[in-house]
C-alpha cells in the first residue's frame, strides 16, 4: 500500500532557529501533498496544500513566510519552521495523495514530527 | 461555519455494544468521505472511505452516507477496548485539492 515517510519524528529545537522537515511518498507519486498541525487535544487543522512543481497554497492565518514549504518532486515535500517559536510547538503531519487517482484514492498520512521549542 | 462537524465526545460504550459517530458536512459538493482512526499521540490511519448514498461495510465497520441531509456516520459492531480511539471524519472537496477533518469524537470502549 501508499507509503509515506516522515522524517524527523521528534525535533527539540532553541528558540529563533529552524527546523526542516521531510515528507516522502515512498512507492507512488504525490502529486498533492498537505501539511496539518495537531495541538493537544485538538483536531487537525491544514495549514497549507502543495502540488508537485507549484507554490503551496495557505489556509487562512497560515504565515506562508513563516512555514516555508517546498514541493520540487512527486516524493518529496518540505516544511521549513522558520525562527521557531514556543508558540510553534506542535505535532506536525503531512498528507499526500496522487490527485490524478480516482477520487477515492485515499490520503496516506505521515507518522508525524512532534516539535518542541525550548 | 467548520467545513466538518463533529461531536467531540467522549462517547463511552460497553465492549460488544455498537457505537455510532457522526459527521456533518457544509460542502455540498463535496465529493469523498473517509474515517480516519488516531490512537493519542499519533498519525491517523485510513478505516474506510465512501462515496455513494448508503451503507458500506467492512468488517466490524458500516460507514452510511446520505449527501441530502450532508451526513456521514460511521457504526462500529462489537465494540472492542482497542478501538478506543479519536475517529475523524474527513472530506474531499469538489476540486479534489482541499481536505479537510471534523475535530474529532473521542470513543471509549469499556470493558
Amino acid at each position: 500500500g501508499a507509503v509515506v515517510s516522515q522524517h524527523p519524528s521528534w525535533v527539540i529545537c532553541k528558540s529563533g532557529t529552524s527546523v526542516k522537515i521531510e515528507c516522502r511518498s515512498l512507492d507512488f507519486q504525490a502529486t498533492t501533498m498537505f501539511w496539518y498541525r495537531q495541538f493537544p487535544k485538538q483536531s487537525l487543522m491544514l495549514m497549507a496544500t502543495s502540488n508537485e512543481g507549484s507554490k503551496a497554497t495557505y489556509e487562512q492565518g497560515v504565515e506562508k513566510d513563516k512555514f516555508l514549504i517546498n514541493h520540487a518532486s512527486l516524493t518529496l515535500s518540505t516544511l521549513t519552521v522558520t525562527s521557531a517559536h514556543p508558540e510553534d510547538s506542535s505535532f506536525y503531519i503531512c498528507s499526500a495523495t496522487d490527485g490524478r487517482k480516482s477520487r477515492n484514492y485515499g490520503y496516506t498520512f505521515g507518522s508525524g514530527t512532534r516539535l518542541t521549542v525550548v | 461555519q467548520k467545513e466538518v462537524e463533529q461531536n467531540s465526545g467522549p462517547l463511552s460504550v460497553p465492549e460488544g455494544a455498537i457505537a455510532s459517530l457522526n459527521c456533518t458536512y457544509s460542502d455540498r459538493g463535496s465529493q469523498s468521505f473517509f474515517w480516519y482512526r488516531q490512537y493519542s499521540g499519533k498519525s491517523p490511519e485510513l478505516i474506510m472511505f465512501i462515496y455513494s448514498n448508503g451503507d458500506k461495510e467492512d468488517g466490524r465497520f458500516t460507514a452510511q452516507l446520505n449527501k441530502a441531509s450532508q451526513y456521514v456516520s460511521l457504526l462500529i459492531r462489537d465494540s472492542q477496548p482497542s478501538d478506543s480511539a479519536t475517529y475523524l471524519c474527513a472530506v474531499r472537496a469538489y476540486n479534489f485539492n482541499k481536505f479537510y477533518f471534523g475535530s474529532g469524537t473521542k470513543l471509549n470502549v469499556k470493558p
